[in-house]
């Protein structure tokens, strides 16, 4: 099983939809989670970070699970500036892993 | 500008040459990593480092490939002998001591190695 699994799209979506990215981690010991964004030919940025308890970015919310080893990120009211690749990242300790990502696509 | 600095942005080597890839940290940054992105994947894990020290190489191949952090100077990927499956984005990223909390990294533009 791979350490970090993401579902890779493309998601094509219209302009104003919701979208939800979902994302598995192998390994329990996994101690913090994060949403990273990537646009074509850049190098990933932050997005989010991700709680138990949930938490929530304006148009974004996200989703930790642990007892799942489950992870999600929701975007509400897309715009098409949000068309990029959206990375689901575990920070195990000495090792960040990077999932291979989702591309979105927010069509107008 | 006081993020992450990599340079070369572009490198173009022919098979069999040396490519060396420098990575300056954001000030007070003392951890460093370095991914490799092929054309259409994902980022992959290669190398953690401190200041002289590689603390988690698990990620990079057994041969031709070495980095270093040295106690003055940038972080440097260097790829000896190199073959067309080189060609990658490689990105290098860095973290305050506090990153075990946090796990944020900040990374830099990237280098794109084009192997001919």
């Amino acid at each position: 099983r791979k350490e970090v699994e993401q579902d890779p799209g493309p998601f094509n979506v219209p302009e104003g939809a919701t979208v939800a990215f979902n994302c598995t981690y192998s390994n329990s010991a996994s101690q913090s989670f994060f949403w990273y964004r990537q646009d074509c030919r850049k190098e990933p940025k932050l997005l989010m970070s991700v709680y138990s308890s949930g938490n929530e970015d304006g148009r974004f919310t996200a989703q930790l699970n642990r007892a799942s080893q489950y992870i999600s990120l929701l975007i509400r009211d897309s715009k098409l500036s949000d068309s990029a690749t959206y990375l689901c990242v575990v920070n195990l300790g000495d090792k960040i892993i990077f999932g291979k990502g989702t591309r979105l696509h927010i069509l107008p | 500008n006081a993020g992450v600095m990599q340079n070369p942005r572009h490198l173009v080597r022919r098979r069999g040459q040396e490519a060396r890839l420098r990575c300056s940290p954001m000030k007070g940054h003392s951890h460093v990593y370095w991914y490799r992105q092929l054309p259409e994947e994902g980022l992959k894990f290669m190398v953690y480092l401190q200041k002289e020290n590689i603390i988690d190489e698990s990620g990079m191949p057994k041969e031709r490939f070495s980095a270093e952090f040295p106690k003055e100077g940038p972080s440097i990927l260097r790829i000896q002998q190199v073959v067309r499956g080189d060609s990658a984005a490689y990105f290098c990223a860095s973290s305050p001591p506090a990153r075990r909390v946090t796990g944020e990294l900040f990374f830099g533009e990237g280098s794109r190695l084009t192997v001919l």
